[in-house]
Parts: C-alpha cells; structure tokens; sequence
C-alpha cells in the first residue's frame, strides 16, 4: 500500500473549516483514498472515501488532485465534537475473492483541536 | 442493526499470562480483522480471519493468535504476556467480496494493561 504524509498536528477555530491535508505522491491507479478519525479512546470512524473524483458526504468533503498525489479533507463547520486524530489511508482496490483490501496500513495522523 | 462489539472493555493481566479478547462483526460481514494500537501511535494490524481461517498477518510474533467461528465472530489471544503489549485491540469487520466501495467497520476496542 502507497504511504502517506500527513501534518502532525492542527488547530481550527469552532464553526470555521477545517482543511487537512494529505499526501500520497506514490499512489497507484487502483488505490483509493480514505480517510478515518479517532476520537480519544474510542475506535477509529469512517468518515469519506474517494478514487478520482471529489466527493461530499454528511459529515466532510474529499477534495483530490487531479494527479492524485494529494488530498485534503474539509469539515465545513468544525465543532467542539471533531477534535480527534485524522487518517488518511490509501487502500488498494482489489475486486473479487481476496480480502487483500480489508487490511488498513494507518500512520501517525493528523491530532486535529478545534477551539471556542 | 447492531455494529462492531467487543469484549472485554478494559482488563489488567500480569506479565506471563495469556488473554483473550472477542469480538462479533457488523451484521451481514464475513471478515474480521484485528489491530492494535499503543499509546500515541496509529493502529497496527495484527493479522485478519475469514472463513475460519486466518488470512494475512502483520509482523507479530506467534504469541498472537486467533479463531474465527462459523458465526463470524472472532478471537484474539496472546500467549506470554509483556509488559510492551499493553495497548488498545480493535476489531474490524468488512465483507471479503466487496472492496473496496465497502466500508471497514471498527468497534471501540478492549483496553489491555499488562502489568
């Protein structure tokens, strides 16, 4: 799996959007980008996914280049409540009869602290 | 529809002993994977179980273990206790047939003291 490059810490300002960014300049056609949090103690929670295109869920938006070396995640309002460690992670996109793709390699991340 | 459950919560053991953490996946997930994840670093995969069987593995020792049931549910178990494996387990269960559109599911981990 393509490692990534993420900052080691972030501070953002309550209501105000939080931009973290990625790299992932080895990146391989086949691998997406995800993106995990981790609030203290508790185990780490989906929050998007992308392969080429930009994409927007409830909770955040994934913005990927163009060449896909990198990728920042958009929380449009930060709250009090998204203080947590961020991942990003490549994942390889293998399609059937392997589980090959369930296996997440995580680095260090980003310790995202929103305050008032 | 019930999510990733793990047991025990928290638990202390001393050094030597051996241990056994659980854990039943998302409903409707056949794959289960374990990592941990000490203090201050990112979770580190331990190794993954579908079909019963144990499907890859991470760079640990053979002290760890584990067991996949026909209801999908999982173990781990560590052998020999050291103090350096005191950290957070976490399961994760996915569906081995649909990467990678499909989610991996974490639960909230058992904390593990070895003292």
């Amino acid at each position: 799996d393509a490692k990534t490059t993420q900052p080691t810490s972030m501070d953002c300002a309550e209501g105000r959007a939080a931009n973290l960014p990625c790299n992932h300049s080895t990146i391989s056609g086949n691998e997406y980008v995800y993106w995990y949090r981790q609030i203290h103690s508790q185990g780490p929670q989906y929050i998007i996914h992308g392969l080429k295109n930009n994409e927007t869920n409830e909770m955040a938006s994934l913005i990927i280049t163009e060449d896909r070396k990198s990728s920042t995640l958009i929380l449009p309002h930060a709250t009090l409540r998204d203080t947590a460690v961020y991942y990003c992670i490549v994942r390889v996109a293998d399609n059937l009869y392997t589980g090959t793709a369930s296996k997440l390699t995580f680095g260090t991340g980003t310790r995202l602290q929103v305050t008032l | 529809d019930a999510g990733v459950t793990q047991s025990p919560t928290h638990l202390i053991k001393t050094r030597g002993q051996q241990v056994t953490l659980r854990c039943s996946p998302k409903s409707g997930h056949d794959t289960v994977s374990w990592y941990q994840q000490a203090l201050g670093q990112g979770p580190q995969f331990i190794f993954q179980y579908y079909e019963e069987e144990e499907r890859q593995r991470g760079n640990f020792p053979d002290r760890f273990s584990g067991h996949q049931f026909p209801n999908y549910s999982s173990e781990l178990n560590v052998n020999a206790l050291l103090l350096g494996d005191s950290a957070l387990y976490l399961c994760a269960s996915s569906l081995w047939q649909a990467p990678p559109k499909d989610t991996i599911y974490f639960g909230e981990g058992s904390w593990l003291t070895v003292v």
